[in-house]
């Protein structure tokens, strides 16, 4: 099975800071990797997939990047409503999420 | 509007079973492949189970393999997943998540519901 591992698994920031999540596989996965953002009591919300392809409504201070076994996302400019906890998911074989990552107010 | 609704989430003691059900609208259900994703309170999230949008192929976390069953009904746009001997680790909210942007077979959930929770507990 492939594993994620996402770091930091939390960060502080403040808002207008540029933030950067990684996101390593236990294996090369090509570009199937997706991120999703998720906000307390809601459903996870697609941000990016196939590593770097902005879904249609997503601001574009969200940006991804990467290929084989490590990914980033880059958020350019956190906004007050990004904060949240991130997920990275491989989508080479079967699904498997990251622990997350939560971004908080500093 | 494009919308997934989960339905058959409760308490439940230990060995027994739950049915869950997603409702799907404003999509042409037949034509995407479902999944069910969990995530147990506090925690991160869990993928438990695909099934492509004929219903023939269908797949499996190792820690539902043999004790839960993935099912869909185009004809009425349903997805389910049947649990049997649950256990308190099963304990989490379960989203149904559509397949739909990105390359086939490695698409990514652009639509998910909003949960339903099910409890495993004496």
């Amino acid at each position: 099975d492939i594993q994620m591992t996402q770091s930091p698994s939390s960060l502080s920031a403040s808002v207008g800071d540029r933030v950067t999540i990684t996101c390593r596989a236990s294996q090369s996965i090509s570009s199937y990797l997706n991120w999703y953002q998720q906000k307390p009591g809601k459903a996870p919300k697609l941000l990016i997939y196939a590593a770097s392809t902005l879904q249609s409504g997503v601001p574009p201070r969200f940006s991804g990047s990467g290929s084989g076994t490590d990914f980033t996302l880059t958020i350019s400019s956190l906004q007050p409503e990004d904060f949240a906890t991130y997920y990275c998911q491989q989508s080479y074989s079967s699904r498997t999420f990251g622990q997350g990552t939560k971004v908080e107010i500093k | 509007e494009v919308q997934l609704l989960e339905s058959g989430g409760g308490l439940v003691q230990p060995g027994g079973s739950l049915r869950l059900s997603c409702a799907a609208s404003g999509f042409t259900f037949s034509s995407f492949a479902m999944n069910w994703v969990r995530q147990a309170p506090g925690k991160g999230l869990e993928w438990v189970s695909a099934i492509d949008y004929s219903g023939y192929n269908t797949y499996y976390a190792d820690s539902v393999k043999g004790r839960f069953t993935i099912s869909r009904d185009n004809s009425k746009n349903t997805l389910s997943l049947q649990m049997n001997n649950l256990r308190a680790e099963d304990t989490a909210n379960y989203y149904c998540a559509k397949q739909g942007v990105g390359e086939l077979k490695h698409d990514a959930f652009d639509i998910w519901g909003q949960g339903t929770m099910v409890t495993v507990s004496s």
